[in-house]
């Protein structure tokens, strides 16, 4: 069975601050996904991560793949307030009939003045 | 353009009651999924559609649980007797390649 760990769960950063998401995966997999989720909102896709060693940036967030150790991380760089959210890590599979994502608990991050 | 639309975007059910959560996906897109996001969890595989054919139903909770995509395009998450447990925000996504676009959701709350 596939599992999808993340750490942490609950993150309080100050404004400035520099800090890494976690998140770790129990088999193999074809594809990594991050999205980030405000209170009472759906789902916004940040990352899609296709291959081992694949890294993506957007702004102050930075995403990267090691496939041979089933790890992704979300690195945050000088946080702002308006990064606060629930960040969640996927894990999907396209062979066969299988299209699904498996989520993670999510990390609730919130960022301090 | 248009994104995935859900509807009604918040449900109040008695228990025993039937619902109906509609989905209406991204014009051509051809894969359709449904999830179900507990309070402070992360959003759990109910079932898959290709076209309209349910591809993947391993996660729907039990038989009460129904998904219908007659025609490739709309897809109808049918609940019956509904029950507390239930209470859940009940997301839809489409795609048509790797990357999955989510709807708002409809927050159901069983009574």
């Amino acid at each position: 069975e596939l599992k999808v760990e993340q750490n942490p769960l609950f993150l309080s950063m100050q404004e400035g601050k520099n800090y890494t998401i976690y998140c770790n995966y129990s088999t193999t997999s074809d594809r990594l996904y991050w999205y980030r989720q405000d209170p009472g909102k759906s789902l916004e896709s940040l990352f899609v991560l296709l291959s081992n060693g694949a890294v993506k940036q957007e702004g102050r967030l930075m995403a990267s793949l090691d496939t041979k150790a089933r790890l992704s991380t979300l690195h945050i760089t000088a946080a702002v307030h308006d990064l606060s959210a629930t960040y969640f890590c996927a894990v999907g599979f396209y062979g066969g009939s299988q299209g699904n994502l498996i989520f993670g608990k999510g990390t609730k991050l919130s960022v301090k003045p | 353009g248009a994104g995935v639309s859900q509807s009604p975007r918040y449900k109040v059910a008695k228990r025993g009651q039937d619902v109906a959560l509609r989905c209406d996906p991204i014009s051509g897109h051809v894969s359709l999924f449904w999830y179900q996001q507990a309070l402070g969890q992360g959003p759990e595989f109910l079932t898959y559609f290709q076209n309209e054919a349910q591809l993947d139903k391993s996660g729907l909770p039990s038989d009460r649980f129904f998904a219908e995509r007659p025609e490739g395009s709309v897809s109808t998450l049918k609940i019956q007797r509904t029950q507390q447990e239930d209470s859940a925000v009940y997301l839809c996504a489409s795609s048509r390649d790797y990357e999955q676009y989510f709807g708002p959701g409809t927050r159901l709350t069983v009574t």
